[in-house]
Parts: structure tokens; C-alpha cells; sequence
């Protein structure tokens, strides 16, 4: 069975440009996660997709941050205009139940702004 | 504001003893406690979870205890090997979302 893909392993962009991030979940999990990691800093919570639907996105820093799941499958998410401090790896997990006991991670995507 | 912290970022150990590894939280109290395993340019994989009326965890050479009242979870690796060397992270999970503590860096010596 495949994992939690991600797409691409490595951005680097110019502060201001705009950048996509792409995850495929594990086949079959309705739920799909987005966190990041900035430098120094602990991996945190950034939002919560049930199939298309967004059940929390208490996390996003800002509205320059925008997620979505088409059909309930992929996610992308996009930055844009992209910061400085913008730059971090950022992880998508999947889990099966909602009370995900589990969740899967990716290997991440690591972005550098410019 | 809640928090998970990790009290040690490294523990260099001798292959054939035991890590511990600590996590404490504030501030809530978490349904949940899950232990992680990270290695370098790879996403966190999952270990072990322990549920807040559950003392004590194993799996293989692992083993995690929850302690409600010290508000503490802490980790074991017995008969560590090489192969353990990585960054372990705690996280506490309430409804869906996982907070991460920052991880701790164990480093096993052959």
C-alpha cells in the first residue's frame, strides 16, 4: 500500500512569488492534515480536512495561506504572496477514523522564501 | 496556552541500554499520548499511544507510561542499537489534532 506523497521534496522561491504544495493521502482516509515545522520550532497544526469538506483550520497563519481537497482526494496548498517566515517544512498526514488514532505522515516539502 | 515540552533536544547513549525519554505537558489534559519517530528528511512515523486511563504501553523493546497526576509521559528503549538513533518526538492528541512536542535527538553508540 503507498503512503502519504508529497509533491515537490524541495521549494525555493523569491519572497512575494507564489507556491503550491500537493498531497495524496493514503487511499481511502477521509481525513487529511496539514502541519509545518519553521526553524527551532516544534511541528504544529495548520488544518483538518473530512473528505472535501474543512473541518478546522484554526491553524493557517494567514489568509495568504489557502487549502483545498477536490473531490475529496488530493489536497493542495497554496502560499501566496510567499514571506520570509513562510519558510519550514510542511507535512500532510492522513488517518482512516475520525478519532484518528493514527495519522500517516508524508515525507514533507520543504519551502525556502528568498 | 497548552503546551508539550520535551525536557532533553539530545541523549547520546551505549548500544545495549536503556533511553528514557520525558515529556511533560501543561495547561490540559490530553485524551491521548502518542510517541513518534522521526529520521532526517522523513516525515514522523508512528510508535506507540497510550490512552489517559492507561498506565502503561509496550511494543517490542518499547515501552510508554502515562502519568495523569505528575502530568508526564515518559518513553523507553531497552536494549538500545544503532538503528534507534533518531529524533523522537511526543505529541498529545485531543479530537483529531496532534500537538507536537519539540523532539528529543537520541544517538546510540556501538
Amino acid at each position: 500500500e503507498a503512503g502519504v506523497t508529497q509533491f515537490p521534496s524541495h521549494s525555493v522561491i523569491e519572497k512575494g512569488q507564489t507556491v503550491t504544495l500537493r498531497c495524496d493521502p493514503i487511499s481511502g482516509h477521509d481525513n487529511l492534515y496539514w502541519y509545518r515545522r519553521v526553524m527551532g520550532k516544534e511541528i504544529k497544526f495548520l488544518l483538518h480536512f473530512v473528505k472535501e469538506s474543512k473541518q478546522d483550520e484554526s491553524g493557517m497563519p494567514n489568509n495568504r495561506f489557502l487549502a483545498e481537497r477536490t473531490g475529496g482526494t488530493y489536497s493542495t496548498l497554496k502560499v501566496q504572496p510567499a514571506e520570509l517566515e513562510d519558510s519550514g517544512v510542511y507535512f500532510c498526514a492522513s488517518s482512516q477514523d475520525y478519532s484518528a488514532d493514527t495519522q500517516y505522515f508524508g515525507p514533507g516539502t520543504r519551502l525556502t522564501v528568498l | 496556552s497548552q503546551k508539550i515540552e520535551q525536557n532533553s533536544e539530545a541523549l547520546n547513549i551505549q548500544e545495549g541500554k536503556t533511553a528514557t525519554l520525558t515529556c511533560n505537558y501543561t495547561n490540559y489534559s490530553p485524551a491521548y499520548l502518542q510517541w513518534y519517530r522521526q529520521d532526517p528528511g522523513r516525515g514522523p512515523v508512528f510508535l506507540l499511544l497510550i490512552r489517559e486511563n492507561e498506565k502503561e504501553k509496550r511494543k517490542e523493546r518499547l515501552k510508554v507510561t502515562f502519568d495523569t497526576t505528575l502530568k508526564q509521559s515518559l518513553f523507553h528503549i531497552t536494549a538500545s542499537q544503532p538503528a534507534d538513533s533518531a529524533t523522537y518526538l511526543c505529541a498529545a492528541l485531543n479530537d483529531y489534532k496532534l500537538s507536537f512536542g519539540a523532539g528529543t535527538t537520541v544517538t546510540v553508540r556501538a
